[in-house]
């Protein structure tokens, strides 16, 4: 089945340094979603991306869609320690219905 | 207040028992997803729901079974069956695209 490969798995910043978490796929996707995951809380839904090449910034966050729509990156600037937690991306099975997950980045900041 | 609650936080399963998880949303969303997740294994679906009285087996429905008699309301049994069931069990509803959690339950066993 689909599968989509997340790395790193983990990562560890000083705060202020960039982070970035990516996403392969081996098939061409229609599009991706990006979640956060606090410790100890549930995924919040960060953004998606459906258009190839597509940019998207939410503050100091940039998501980007590879122009294959096969990969997907999550780079941050300058990290503080709110921004700890799990990311995950996620791509939806050929039905739409159903989500496939990566196994997600943890990041810690160190502050 | 709009949202997905799910209870209880935690729950604690004694061997050879059935356990219910409660979820239940008041979004009006059609669709509603029960996952598991374990540390370093990402999230992984149970059962899915996309319209009350029907629902599909995921990719790790063994061990448990799911109802959906109203549109708001979408309870896991965690069965006897589930012999690793000690997991943190993420309840969400979708618009358009779009997951939405509930805050969780962890389950132990004891």
């Amino acid at each position: 089945g689909q599968q989509v490969m997340q790395i790193p798995q983990y990562q560890h910043v000083q705060e202020g340094e960039d982070f970035t978490t990516y996403c392969n796929s081996s098939t061409t996707l229609s599009n991706i979603q990006w979640y956060k995951q606090r410790p100890g809380g549930h995924p919040v839904f960060l953004i998606q991306l459906v258009k190839s090449g597509e940019v998207k910034k939410q503050k100091r966050l940039t998501f980007q869609f590879g122009e294959a729509k096969k990969n997907s990156s999550l780079h941050i600037t300058a990290t503080q320690t709110t921004d700890v937690g799990t990311y995950f991306c996620a791509v939806h099975a050929g039905n739409n219905r159903k989500l496939i997950w990566g196994l997600g980045t943890s990041l810690a900041v160190n502050p | 207040d709009g949202g997905i609650t799910q209870s209880p936080k935690y729950l604690f399963r004694k061997e050879g028992q059935n356990v219910t998880l409660s979820c239940e949303q008041n979004l009006n969303h059609d669709a509603m997803y029960w996952y598991r997740q374990d540390p370093g294994q990402g999230l992984r679906l149970i059962y899915y729901s996309q319209i009350v009285n029907d629902f599909q087996k995921g990719d790790i429905a063994e061990g448990y079974s799911v109802s959906r008699e109203k549109k708001e309301s979408f309870p896991l049994t965690v069965t006897s069956a589930q012999k690793n069931p000690t997991a943190f069990y993420l309840c969400a509803s979708r618009r358009g695209e779009t997951q939405y959690f509930g805050p969780g339950t962890r389950l132990l066993v004891l």
